[in-house]
């Protein structure tokens, strides 16, 4: 079955230690995305990479580091200057401007991460 | 800017009644617009979306017409089921350049038997 998917579900980390979130996804996708999803707030764009090699900040990339070395995976390393990196992560992925359906979006189950 | 607003919740409702959850937008340009629902502990699903002005998204028996006059993506069901208890999100992306969704707040619904 093609998806996407995050791993871990549950990450534990203490205070100022990087932590990486995996995501990959096998639907052949070009795009890809990481939301943040903070309690009763909708999800805001932290950095998304529309071809492989590339990727752009977001909204609130400040704190955070992403690679696309290939085109199934879109890491997303939380460092220690992410004041407060307590939240649900999703990854996203979709096609890219130009082919069919391009504008929907398809995510993966998320990974909630609590630092202590 | 691009900006979606969104009913506030937490919404409850009894099984079988009629739901409405407000969306507004605010864009340049011709967006795309959608309706995302999240069950507990889990990332969202596409429910249904619309491409273009006065387009019928429907999925689940779930309705939203895009309203290009009012900008306005509200979501309805005739009769709602205890598992349609979730949180739904309406959302907005733009036509050209990047493809990143802009979301509104999301609005929790409860149905109750």
């Amino acid at each position: 079955d093609g998806g996407i998917t995050q791993s871990p579900k549950y990450l534990f980390r203490k205070e100022g230690q990087n932590v990486t979130l995996s995501c990959e996804q096998n639907l052949n996708h070009d795009a890809m995305y990481w939301y943040r999803q903070d309690p009763g707030q909708g999800l805001r764009l932290i950095y998304y990479s529309q071809i492989v090699n590339d990727f752009q900040k977001g909204d609130i990339a400040e704190g955070y580091s992403v690679s696309r070395e290939k085109k199934e995976s879109f890491p997303l390393t939380v460092t220690s200057a992410q004041k407060n990196p307590t939240a649900f992560y999703l990854c996203a992925s979709s096609h890219q401007p130009g082919q069919s359906s391009y504008n929907e979006q398809f995510f993966g189950p998320g990974t909630r991460l609590t630092v202590l | 800017g691009n900006s979606v607003t969104q009913m506030e919740g937490p919404v409850t409702l009894s099984e079988e009644a009629f739901l409405t959850i407000n969306c507004t937008y605010t864009a340049t340009g011709y967006p795309s617009l959608f309706w995302y629902v999240q069950y507990p502990g889990e990332g969202l699903q596409l429910l249904l979306k619309a491409t273009k002005a006065d387009d019928k998204g429907s999925n689940k028996g779930f309705e939203a017409t895009y309203r290009k006059e009012t900008t306005s993506f509200h979501l309805e069901k005739g009769s709602v089921q205890v598992s349609d208890s979730a949180v739904y999100f309406c959302a907005l992306s733009r036509q050209t350049g990047a493809n990143n969704l802009f979301f509104g707040t999301g609005t929790r619904l409860t149905v109750i038997p």
